[in-house]
């Protein structure tokens, strides 16, 4: 089974903090995405990187930055956290077959930050 | 650019009573469509998924999803809810032809009442 793992459940950080959310994944995906899920607002893709040390935006970058360095780490930074970051983060991996991506993504268990 | 729209962000059913979410989407390229199912603070879990191979899919639970491209619909249904199916239900399709991500509606909170 895939296994998506992400470093806490749970996190409270303050305003100004510069907050590290890692995201690991087991069966060598190529695809990874950062999410953030709002109540009414649903998931919204905030960063995504199809290989390592590549990266594209999503919908909602700003205020965040991401690494990947290794193929099965993908991590979300908030450079200076704010209140209006408090959200639930959700991470994602999908693999590329041939030339068509699948797009099937498998999600880790999120990490509800608090910003105070 | 695809959309995929959930008719009502609440539903609730008796315990037995039939399930029906809905959801459209704008955009069939490529046919890829996905239902995702989300219980108290966890993730997402893949619920079912439409690959072309069939238009009527069964997937875990016993849930089960008609893929109608004349309606540009993918509604999701079960036919007798139990009280574990009480959970957030999420349809996504591809966001382009090619692409690597998923657009997700903004979800169904399902209520299942004893």
């Amino acid at each position: 089974d895939v296994k998506v793992t992400q470093s806490s459940r749970y996190l409270v950080k303050r305003t100004g903090e510069k907050v590290f959310l890692e995201c690991v994944q087991d069966m060598d995906h190529e695809n990874m995405f950062w999410y953030r899920q709002d109540p009414g607002l649903g998931l919204r893709l905030i960063y995504f990187s199809y290989d390592v040390k590549m990266k594209e935006k999503g919908d909602i970058p700003e205020g965040y930055s991401v690494s990947r360095e290794k193929k099965e780490r993908f991590s979300l930074i908030l450079e200076s956290a704010s209140t209006n970051q408090t959200s639930m983060y959700l991470c994602a991996s999908s693999p590329y077959s041939g030339g068509v991506s699948y797009n099937e993504q498998f999600f880790g268990p999120g990490t509800r930050l608090t910003v105070l | 650019a695809q959309s995929v729209t959930q008719l009502g962000s609440h539903v609730s059913v008796s315990e037995g009573a039939l399930v029906l979410l809905r959801c459209n989407y704008s955009s069939s390229v490529p046919p890829y469509l996905f239902w995702y199912v989300q219980y108290p603070n966890q993730g997402l879990q893949l619920l079912l998924k439409y690959t072309s191979a069939a238009t009527l899919v069964k997937g875990i639970n016993g849930f089960e999803a008609e893929f109608k491209k004349s309606e540009t619909s993918f509604h999701l249904t079960k036919p007798s809810a139990h009280m574990s199916d009480a959970a957030e239900y999420f349809c996504a399709a591809p966001t382009g032809a090619g692409s690597y991500q998923l657009t997700f509606g903004k979800g169904t909170k399902l209520s299942v009442i004893p």
